[in-house]
């Protein structure tokens, strides 16, 4: 199975801390997603790659940037963090030729205090 | 750009009602649609998905959907809920192709009381 994993299940930052969230996949796949999840508002994209230094803005990219060295490793990074990115991180992958779905990771609850 | 919008925010059950969640999407071409679940405290599920073909598809647990193109819908049922049931139900979309990205609607939260 695949399998994708995010390095932190939490994290506590202060305002105004770089912040670095990491997710690696073990399929070879593609396409990398980097979504929030806040009650109410369901999961929302902040970024996707398709391939190796790609990166697409997601809906909600404001405030924070990716980086995509290696195929298998997708990074999410909150440049200042502030308060309002307190959420839920979740990461995700699917191979670039369609097939089998989504693989979310476990999420990382990320608390900006 | 793609959209997807689940009807209710919450929904309150008896078990063994008979349950249904809309979901309804915006996007002129070919889709591929996913249902996932979320109990309390877990991670994300997929409980099913539609590529193509048989437009009812079944999933995990009992569920089951029904993808109406003229509808530009992809309800979710299940004949008979359990207190097990109870969870948060998301839809989501993506728009085929090679490089997609996958769109959630808000989700419905279930609670299924015994």
């Amino acid at each position: 199975d695949v399998k994708v994993t995010q390095s932190s299940r939490y994290l506590v930052k202060r305002t105004g801390e770089k912040v670095f969230l990491e997710c690696v996949q073990d399929m070879d796949h593609e396409n990398m997603f980097w979504y929030r999840q806040d009650p109410g508002l369901g999961l929302r994209l902040i970024y996707f790659s398709y391939d190796v230094k790609m990166k697409e803005k997601g809906d909600i990219p404001e405030g924070y940037s990716v980086s995509r060295e290696k195929k298998e490793r997708f990074s999410l990074i909150l440049e200042s963090a502030s308060t309002n990115q307190t959420s839920m991180y979740l990461c995700a992958s699917r191979d670039g030729r369609g097939g089998r779905g989504y693989t979310f990771g476990s999420g990382t609850r990320l608390t900006v205090v | 750009a793609q959209s997807v919008s689940q009807h209710n925010h919450h929904v309150i059950l008896s078990e063994a009602a008979s349950l249904e969640l809309g979901c309804n999407y915006s996007y002129g071409g070919t889709v591929n649609l996913f249902w996932y679940v979320q109990y309390p405290g877990q991670h994300l599920q997929l409980l099913l998905k539609y590529f193509s073909g048989d437009p009812l598809v079944k999933g995990i647990k009992g569920f089951e959907a029904e993808f109406i193109k003229s509808k530009f819908s992809f309800n979710l049922r299940k004949p008979s809920v359990q207190w097990s049931d109870t969870a948060e139900y998301f839809c989501a979309v993506d728009s085929g192709g090679s490089n997609y990205k996958l769109t959630f609607g808000k989700g419905t939260l279930l609670t299924v009381n015994p």
